[in-house]
Parts: C-alpha cells; structure tokens; sequence
C-alpha cells in the first residue's frame, strides 16, 4: 500500500543555518507531492508543492527536491528563523485527490 | 478570502456518546476532506466529498461517517465514542483533485 514515511522525527537546528527535512515514499506511481507546516494550535499550511516531471522548486527561502530513482523528497530551509519551528509533512496526493501524509518532523530552531 | 473554519473547537464527550463536528471550506472549493490527527498515528484520511458525493474513504469503521451540503460545508459523526477516538479532526477543502489542502485549525475531541 502507499506510504510515506519521514526519515528523523525530531530535528534541531541553530537560527540562520539551512535546516534540511527528508521524506521517504513507496508509491512509484505518485506523482505530486505537497510539504505542509504545522504550528502548535493550527492545521498544516502549504509551503511548496512538486510534481513528478520536476526534479528542484524553489519559493521563498525554501527548495523542494524529488529524487524519483530512489523515491526521496526534501525540504530545505534556508537562513533558519524561530518562526519555523514546526511539525513539517510530506504528502503523496494519489488516486482521485487522496493525500497520504508522513509522520512528520519536529523542527526546533535554537536562538 | 475567510480559510476553512471548523466549530466546535474543543468537545469532551463520553464513552458510547456521538458528536457532529462541522467544516465551512473556502469560498469556492467544492472538495472537503476530513482528517484524523493523533501523536501515535499521524494524519489519517477519513473521507472526502466533492459535490456533495463521498468520493473517497479511509479506513475507519462505520460509526465515523461524513455528508456534504450543497454549499459545500460539510460535518462528520462519530457514534458510540471510544475512548480511541480521542483526537484532533482536521478539516482541508480544495479546488478539487491535484491541488493542495487548505486546512482549518481543527476540532480537538477529548473521549472520557
């Protein structure tokens, strides 16, 4: 069945590094994929979205990448703020609309 | 343009109890999903309706069930409560398929 899964649960990172955020999926068939960010007390908000015919999109101050060969996605984030510590997803959208989501990453960045 | 406004925001309920929770989705989106979120299992998919048609559903056993309106707001139920059910339910609307989920801030469900 789909599944996509998140490589670290947890991530911690010093204020202005990149953060850098994994995601494993097994549906060779997907072919779009969406990152969400997830404040305390809120539901996921859209950052980026990729489809299946891109390898790299870029928005502001973050990049998505999908490596198709091996099944992989990433989410970077560049000069690292307090306001992105977060619980970040990666999800499949599959048949008919349906969004698979991973289990999530906690980013925590230290002043 | 208002975002996905899901009411109640907290409920406590008992166990054997049933609730309806509620979603208003953006002005225009015609797809609502719903959406469990727990620590142990993440998100998971509980339906989704487009035109007022259940057009897909996870696996989740028959007391949690859904409609849609013909404005496109939709609710959900959950009968016989179970102490398992205790989550938050998350709500996302969308223009339609291939297009990303806009969601609201959830309705947290405490089962006692």
């Amino acid at each position: 069945g789909e599944s996509v899964g998140l490589h670290l649960p947890t991530l911690s990172v010093q204020e202005g590094d990149n953060s850098i955020i994994n995601c494993a999926y097994s549906n060779s068939a997907s072919d779009y994929f969406i990152w969400y960010k997830q404040e305390s007390g809120k539901g996921p908000q859209f950052i980026i979205d990729i489809r299946s015919n891109m390898d790299k999109r870029q928005g502001q101050r973050v990049t998505v990448l999908l490596n198709k060969t091996v099944k992989h996605l990433s989410l970077q984030i560049a000069a690292t703020q307090p306001g992105d510590s977060a619980v970040y997803f990666c999800a499949e959208i599959g048949n008919a609309g349906k969004s698979t989501f991973g289990d999530g990453t906690t980013l925590t960045v230290k002043p | 343009k208002a975002g996905v406004t899901q009411t109640p925001r907290y409920l406590i309920k008992t166990r054997g109890q049933q609730v309806t929770l509620s979603c208003s989705p953006i002005s225009g989106h015609r797809s609502v999903s719903w959406y469990q979120q727990t620590p142990g299992q993440g998100l998971q998919f509980l339906f989704e309706y487009f035109s007022e048609t259940q057009r897909n559903k996870g696996n989740f056993p028959g007391r949690f069930s859904g409609r849609q309106f013909s404005n496109s707001r939709s609710e959900m139920n959950v009968s016989t409560l179970e102490l398992g059910d205790s989550a938050l339910y998350l709500c996302a609307s969308s223009l339609g398929s291939d297009t990303p989920l806009h969601f609201g801030n959830g309705t947290r469900l405490t089962v006692t």
